[in-house]
């Protein structure tokens, strides 16, 4: 993997429904991973920063795990709301990099009533 | 305190024209990274600045430019604009504490397009 890679690309889900996207990221000199949700007309809002194999954060119904080995993140929301609906991006950081991410295109998630 | 802010909001220029767009890091923010949207292509990565000094740079052509000033405030330049300039260009501040594990947050963006 040389870019980050986010599936699916779009998702449509029932209000109560749980979901799961998918990060892939390369995993040589892997530093930190971030996800963050952008609703419309807003700014990207940062979720969890990551760094541990095995990393596992909660924020409410949305969690998210890492593997840095082979180099994927699942994010998951449990019981989805329509205002869960907003593109969730992740980006990786690699070492000495700085602050640089690369940030994958998205999972535009959209949860009906 | 203060969010991340962006000025302009929206901006309308013609080709070959050269743009500049200003962006406030949030106060104590250190680093200011910057990135284009355009359709399909995501957040692309243009450039951070810390302390003045450019530290990273993505891969983009000359054309693009930036600077930070004493105060932490960044302008990013656009010249000769083209039309496949037309994006969100968002910037992003952070305390610059631990490299890449620092949260950006980020500005509601200016929208260019280039006619």
């Amino acid at each position: 993997i040389l870019n980050v890679e986010q599936s699916p690309q779009s998702l449509h889900v029932q209000e109560g429904d749980s979901t799961n996207f998918t990060c892939s990221f390369p995993s040589s000199n892997f530093y930190a991973l971030h996800w963050y949700r952008w609703e419309t007309a807003k700014s990207p809002e940062a979720l969890f920063v990551m760094t541990l194999n095995g990393d596992e954060k909660k924020k409410g119904r949305i969690s998210a795990t890492l593997n840095t080995k082979e180099g994927y993140s699942y994010l998951y929301i449990k019981g989805s709301q329509p205002e869960d609906s907003a593109t969730y991006l992740c980006a990786s950081a690699n070492r000495n990099q700085g602050g640089k991410l690369i940030f994958g295109q998205g999972t535009e998630l959209s949860v009906k009533p | 305190k203060a969010g991340v802010t962006q000025t302009p909001r929206y901006l309308i220029k013609t080709r070959g024209q050269q743009v500049t767009l200003s962006c406030s890091p949030i106060s104590g923010h250190r680093s200011v990274s910057w990135y284009q949207q355009t359709p399909g292509q995501g957040l692309q990565f243009l450039f951070e600045y810390f302390s003045e000094t450019q530290r990273n740079k993505g891969n983009f052509p000359g054309r693009f430019s930036g600077r930070q000033f004493s105060n932490s405030r960044s302008e990013m330049n656009v010249s000769t604009l083209e039309l496949g300039d037309s994006a969100l260009y968002l910037c992003a501040s952070s305390l610059a504490t631990s490299g890449g594990l620092d949260t950006q947050y980020f500005g509601p963006g200016t929208r260019l397009t280039v006619l």
